[in-house]
């Protein structure tokens, strides 16, 4: 069954913690990407990856981290230099840079 | 730097008539242009896509688009609405040169049909 998951749905975190959210596809896609979703603000990029090894900073990366180490993972860390950190975070991820994304279901953060 | 407005928070339609959904975008190059619904608390799912070709694009659930490229808008449109189609709609886009990896979401407007 194809796809891409996101683990855990629900995450709790205290502050002063980092914590890391889990992304796996396997569609063999080259780019993964992570967004942030408030309400009222839409979808924020934090971070994008097209290519193993290789990630770029998207608008709102201060406070989180990423690694590629593999084609399929591509992990955040919210790190605690995040100070608003309670969000829904969605993973996603592409063939190409030129395609459509397709999605996870998400990881809601609070913290606590 | 690329945008996507999205001057809607909501829209509301009764079921059986038609509903537009406005977008409209802001970037370098050529647009590739995206349409995804979100169901509450779940990840984003594709509706539709253009790229090149045809101006109007159809899609999945019998959404289409229509790309207008002097007005830079890219509204999603649907012949007869249905109460399913309620959910959270998000217009996106890329650019093609420049930072073009990047894919660039509105705000999202809610759509309410109503019986």
């Amino acid at each position: 069954d194809g796809g891409i998951t996101q683990s855990p749905k629900y995450l709790f975190r205290k502050e002063g913690q980092n914590v890391t959210l889990s992304c796996e596809q396997n569609l063999n896609h080259d780019a993964m990407y992570w967004y942030r979703q408030d309400p009222g603000q839409g979808l924020r990029l934090i971070y994008y990856s097209q290519i193993v090894n290789d990630f770029q900073k998207g608008d709102i990366a201060e406070g989180y981290s990423v690694s590629r180490e593999k084609k399929e993972s591509f992990p955040l860390t919210v790190t605690s230099a995040q100070k608003n950190p309670t969000a829904f975070y969605l993973c996603a991820s592409s063939i190409s840079i030129m395609t459509e994304a397709f999605f996870g279901q998400g990881t809601r953060l609070t913290v606590v | 730097a690329q945008s996507v407005a999205q001057p809607e928070d909501q829209v509301n339609v009764a079921e059986g008539n038609p509903l537009t959904v406005k977008c409209t975008y802001s970037v370098s190059g050529n647009p590739y242009l995206f349409w995804y619904v979100q169901y509450p608390n779940r990840g984003l799912q594709f509706l539709l896509k253009y790229i090149t070709g045809d101006n109007l694009v159809k899609g999945s659930y019998g959404f289409e688009a229509e790309f207008n490229k002097s007005q830079t808008s890219f509204h999603l449109k649907k012949p007869s609405a249905l109460v399913s189609d309620s959910a959270l709609y998000f217009c996106a886009v890329r650019g093609t040169t420049g930072t073009a990896s990047k894919l660039t979401f509105g705000t999202g407007t809610r759509l309410q049909v109503t019986l």
